[in-house]
């Protein structure tokens, strides 16, 4: 079946280090691809998104790119801030006319100062 | 644009009452509206989904007859946890989504506590 998979976490980082965070999907067809944000105690908040092969999602320092043919949507931002810290959700769909998301685990970034 | 709003926050309950979380769109109508519920550190768990006008679709495993939902209008869904458990005790996550589109925009939660 369809399925999205992350990178299992905690992820800690020294301010202004770099950041990846792997994610891959499997996909009978192309879905639309997502991450988003979840602050402590709130809601999700979408990050970015690409919805075609090679689209660059980008925001806030953060981007991912649509990579078919590895299967991937990797995040990745440059020079991480403390306020950065949060879970992180990878995220497709379309895979379905339900518009069913389908999402990773959660990848939970803690940022030192 | 694409606000989504839910109501209450935070809810504490005795066991055995019937509790309502409100999920509304603000600024747009949502042709479909989507429950998850989240554990402590875990990811969303998809309860449910409904169009406005008929009946919800409820995930495996998922009782209908515990978490009701209605989507009375194309603004406003609402989910009851009827006759809770200390084990209902979550985090309730709506989204919606507009049209053709296959994107949903979350609210920002309501925890919920039986005690």
């Amino acid at each position: 079946g369809n399925s999205v998979t992350q990178m299992e976490g905690p992820v800690t980082l020294s301010e202004e280090a770099f950041l990846t965070i792997n994610c891959t999907y499997t996909a009978t067809g192309y879905p639309s691809l997502f991450w988003y944000v979840q602050y402590p105690g709130e809601g999700l908040q979408l990050l970015l998104k690409a919805t075609k092969a090679d689209d660059k999602g980008s925001n806030k320092g953060f981007e991912a790119t649509y990579r078919k043919e590895t299967t991937s949507f990797h995040l990745e931002k440059g020079s991480v801030q403390v306020s950065d810290s949060a879970v992180y959700f990878c995220a497709g769909s379309g895979y379905s006319s339900a518009s069913k998301i389908i999402f990773g685990s959660g990848t939970r970034l803690s940022i030192r100062p | 644009g694409a606000v989504v709003s839910q109501h209450p926050s935070r809810v504490i309950c005795k066991s055995g009452t019937s509790v309502k979380i409100e999920c509304r769109s603000l600024d747009f109508q949502a042709t479909t509206m989507f429950w998850y519920r989240q554990f402590p550190k875990q990811s969303l768990m998809l309860m449910a989904t409904s169009n406005e006008g008929s009946k919800a679709t409820y995930e495996q495993g998922v009782e209908k007859d515990k978490f009701l939902i209605n989507h009375a209008s194309l603004t406003l869904s609402t989910l009851t946890v009827t006759s809770a458990h200390p084990e209902d005790s979550s985090f309730y996550i709506c989204s919606a989504s507009k049209g053709d589109s296959y994107e949903q925009y979350f609210g920002p939660g309501t925890r919920l506590t039986v005690t």
